[in-house]
């Protein structure tokens, strides 16, 4: 169970947007389009912004969305707001198991 | 409210025991899928454990198997894990999580995890 790659970090300015990467393999992120995505705030719990690869929850701002191109997924946000400041962690299903990257620190300049 | 959450953490010596508990409410937990996802300090989110709505099923993160057993008592909208032979690098933030996922038959695939609770710690070390 190897975890997904992703950048440490990312940044951009306000009303910028950016896009974050998520490296797996063909047994995970290459083999299903179960990719979700999460926002996580220092502190605070995991939330849900993306799955199903560009599916949004109700109530997530549509300045979120989701792609998906071979073992590669990736986020981005556009229109960037201070409250975007925060960990992105993507995750793929991995058969009956969860596979997540090791998180993204993205910085509002 | 939706929610979820979690107690039982501690400190506890390497080689100890801890059981950490999560209690649902407001929605029908005995319908879902649960799993305890953990987070090191500093470091990115790590699948642990689920269980199946009714118990029947189990799967383990390879660095937990023999060590961790999860269960849940769906009587009390509760899930479970119980922590042996702990070792520091199993210190973490342990998330109790909703799991969301795609039934084929006989074999079920993750999709992902839409509630959370808000984490309790354990700290290993002597």
């Amino acid at each position: 169970q190897s975890a997904l790659t992703q950048p440490a970090s990312v940044s951009g300015s306000p009303g910028q947007s950016i896009t974050i990467s998520c490296t797996g393999t063909s047994s995970d992120i290459g083999s299903y389009n179960l990719v979700s995505w999460y926002q996580q705030r220092p502190g605070k719990a995991p939330r849900l912004i993306i799955y199903d690869v560009n599916s949004r929850p109700s109530g997530v701002s549509n300045r979120f969305s989701g792609s998906k191109s071979g073992n590669t997924a990736s986020l981005t946000i556009s229109g960037l707001q201070a409250e975007d400041e925060a960990d992105y962690s993507c995750c793929s299903c991995a058969g009956n198991t969860a596979s997540f990257g090791g998180g993204t620190k993205l910085t509002v300049l | 409210e939706v929610q979820l959450m979690e107690s039982g953490g501690s400190l506890v010596q390497p080689g100890g025991s801890l059981r950490l508990s999560c209690v649902g409410s407001g929605f029908s937990f005995s319908d879902y899928w649960m799993s305890w996802v953990r987070q090191a300090p500093g470091k990115g989110l790590e699948w642990v454990a689920n269980m199946k709505y009714d118990g029947s099923e189990n799967n383990y993160v390879d660095s937990v198997k023999g060590r961790f057993l999860v269960s849940r008592d769906n009587a009390k909208n509760s899930l479970y894990l119980q922590m042996n032979s702990l070792r520091a690098e199993d210190t973490a933030v342990y998330y109790c999580a909703r799991d969301r996922g795609d039934d084929y038959g006989d074999y079920r695939l993750f999709n992902y995890f839409d509630l959370w609770g808000q984490g309790t710690l354990v700290s290993v070390s002597s």
